[in-house]
């Protein structure tokens, strides 16, 4: 079982916002990264660390943590952006890394 | 530009030793760690280790230590996968990545394009 677990599934009508949520006990002390995933594609870095946005990631993706919960908000969701989604941070021991479970958003 | 190009699909029996690669390009591949990620069809991403080829630092997921090698050859920019007996549950597509940053992990932002390895009787 992950460390770090995900909701597996979400929906958000076009143009409206989904937060995306990862929950795990390293997530106290260290950031999350998050992946986008189309099927049959690599995975894509859509934002990393305390606030980043990798160059040329649109700025309706945002990201906050708050205790053991980290989030990844599409605010005005479009239909491209309907993929699996993928939390990444350190695993419970602080060393290693793991990935969520991931949650897939369907966009209506 | 810069890239990670994965070595050709793979199709082995039980029992059967691998190696795939991973040769970048377009930047100092020794100075950025180099990940790898497995992911079962149909299944989430699994992180199974990570290795800087400057001095050959290896961090293998526990998940996965004992399962496979991580390894690299900087004087040709390449990592390794490899494994000396193949299971079917090993079935799945290997992904090599690198971090955002040089010397540290924040991320990956380029993927290689996948490596599939069918283990099959």
């Amino acid at each position: 079982s992950s460390d770090l677990t995900q909701d597996p599934a979400v929906s958000v009508a076009l143009g409206q916002t989904v937060r995306i949520t990862c929950q795990g006990d390293s997530l106290r002390s260290y950031y999350a990264n998050w992946y986008q995933q189309k099927p049959g594609q690599a995975p894509v870095l859509v934002f990393y660390g305390k606030n980043n946005r990798p160059s040329g990631i649109p700025d309706r993706f945002s990201a906050s943590s708050s205790g053991n919960t980290a989030s990844l908000t599409i605010t005005g969701a479009q239909a491209e952006d309907e993929a699996d989604y993928y939390c990444n941070s350190r695993d419970s021991s602080g060393i290693h890394y793991v990935f969520g479970t991931g949650t897939q958003v369907t966009v209506l | 530009e810069v890239l990670l190009v994965q070595s050709r699909a793979e199709v082995k029996k039980p029992g059967e030793s691998l190696r795939i690669s991973c040769k970048g390009s377009g930047f100092n591949f020794s100075r950025y760690w180099i990940g790898w990620v497995r992911q079962v069809p149909g299944k989430g991403l699994e992180w199974m280790g990570i290795i800087y080829p400057g001095d050959s630092d290896t961090r293998h997921s526990p998940s996965f230590e004992g399962q496979v090698t991580i390894s690299a050859d900087k004087s040709i920019s390449t990592a390794y996968l490899q494994w000396t007996s193949l299971k079917a549950s090993d079935s799945a597509v290997y992904f090599c990545a690198r971090p955002i940053a040089e010397a540290r992990y924040d991320g990956f932002d380029v993927w290689g394009q996948g490596t599939m390895v069918t283990v099959s009787s």
